[in-house]
């Protein structure tokens, strides 16, 4: 199995203000890697597939990059709706498998 | 617009099962892959399996083999999951997903299940 490692399980930044989310795989994914984000209560919410391509409805301020092993989720100008846990995936291989997210917060 | 709507929380006892549906909406059934997902407070998200609607095909995390049966009714869009066995390291919140070969892109809203005596 691939192993999904968010190295930040909790990241506060200011209003405002980026934050660079990472995940790092186990084994080569071929940028076959989605980010959700996860509100208290919700279901995740897929913001990006394919390591870079945003979803429909998911604001701008919201990025992906990586390859490899290696990849990111960034947010700029951060929104207080930003407050929630993120997580990445991938989808190269079964089982599917996710990091174990990074809850954001506001400081 | 696309919709899958989970069925009730479940309070079970150990060693039962419980069936949990997810019925799906605003799109074809059989033309997307539904997935199921575990998300406990031990474990967070963990993929329990996936099932083709055309042809009933599954696929199954090796950790969930004996433990989950994913089934479908193209009849009523809907998709089922079966938990066979259940103990406490069972209970947590179970959505359903569905993708194409990519990513999950639309999530149920989950049901929780509760083990309990």
């Amino acid at each position: 199995d691939i192993q999904m490692t968010q190295s930040s399980s909790y990241l506060s930044v200011s209003l405002g203000g980026r934050v660079t989310i990472t995940c790092k795989a186990s084994d080569h994914i071929n940028n076959w890697l989605a980010w959700y984000q996860q509100k208290p209560g919700n279901a995740p919410r897929l913001l990006i597939s394919g390591a870079t391509s945003l979803e429909t409805g998911v604001p701008s301020r919201f990025s992906g990059s990586g390859s490899g092993k290696d990849y990111t989720l960034s947010i700029t100008s951060l929104q207080t709706e930003d407050v929630a846990t993120y997580y990445c995936q991938q989808y190269w291989s079964t089982p599917r498998t996710f990091g174990g997210g990074t809850k954001l917060e506001i400081k | 617009e696309v919709q899958l709507q989970q069925s009730g929380p479940e309070l079970v006892k150990p060693g039962a099962s419980v069936k949990i549906s997810c019925k799906a909406s605003g799109y074809s059934f059989t033309g997307y892959y539904m997935h199921w997902v575990k998300q406990s407070h031990v474990k967070s998200l963990e993929w329990i399996g996936r099932i083709n609607p055309y042809n009933g095909a599954t696929s199954y995390n090796q950790n969930f083999k004996d433990k989950a049966s994913l089934t479908v009714d193209k009849s009523s869009s809907t998709a089922y999951m079966e938990l066979h066995s259940l103990t406490s390291e069972d209970s947590a919140v179970y959505y359903c997903a569905r993708s194409g070969t990519h990513a999950m892109d639309y999530w149920g809203q989950g049901t929780s299940v509760t083990v309990s005596s």
